[in-house]
């Protein structure tokens, strides 16, 4: 497809397991972005990758989050021993480098984390 | 502290009639300043940006905003709202040197009635 894709769309766990989030961003877009939303508020920074130069890791949460990016192509993000608190939609983004005129960011749809 | 502030959480209009949503900013610099709409089973949109110049900026659908310096305000409005413009509107801001880093503020809820 054209636009950004997340997968899974729905994901239940129980509390302690581990869970993967993947991202696939517009092809070309050499930016990758991860927020979080939770349930009545805005989004939250996570994670952003450019290119092949060190990810700015500043919004993760705790150290049981971390991402990873495959060159300029999909992204996982990982949860570790998921605290019942990670219940959220986490929403991947990407945008080409020179779009820092256009200032446009493309979300995909997200990825709705229930922790039982 | 760095902060985005969306007064109004959920405004109820009726079609044809006006919107204005508020967007208050606390930042050591002027940001870039963003407006995004979310509707149910999509992914947030871009409505407009101001990076700078002229203070009016004009955006997709219909939408423009406001920068307002001296009230640390990006007000969104919109002359006449159609049923298709209820959705979750954000503010979000971020620093010149990375722009893609956004902070957001808590959202607006927008019905509209008939």
């Amino acid at each position: 497809g054209a636009g950004v894709s997340q997968s899974p769309s729905n994901k239940v766990t129980e509390k302690g397991k581990d869970v993967e989030l993947r991202c696939d961003p517009i092809s070309g877009h050499t930016a990758l972005y991860w927020y979080r939303q939770r349930l009545g508020q805005g989004l939250e920074f996570l994670i952003y990758f450019q290119g092949n130069s060190a990810p700015d890791k500043s919004g993760l949460p705790s150290d049981r989050f971390s991402a990873e990016r495959t060159g300029e192509s999909v992204s996982t993000l990982t949860i570790q021993r998921t605290q019942q608190e990670d219940s959220a939609v986490y929403l991947c983004a990407s945008s080409l480098e020179s779009s820092a005129n256009t200032g446009e960011l493309f979300f995909g749809e997200g990825s709705r984390l229930t922790v039982l | 502290a760095q902060s985005v502030t969306q007064p109004d959480i959920h405004i109820t209009v009726s079609e044809g009639a006006s919107l204005e949503l508020r967007c208050n900013y606390s930042y050591g610099a002027t940001p870039y300043l963003f407006w995004y709409v979310q509707s149910p089973g999509q992914g947030l949109q871009l409505l407009l940006k101001y990076f700078s110049g002229d203070t009016l900026v004009q955006g997709i659908k219909g939408f423009e905003a406001e920068f307002k310096r001296s009230q640390s305000s990006f007000n969104l409005r919109k002359p006449s709202v159609h049923w298709s413009d209820a959705a979750e509107y954000f503010c979000a801001v971020a620093s010149t040197d990375s722009w893609g880093k956004l902070q957001f503020g808590a959202g607006t809820q927008v019905v509209v009635t008939p």
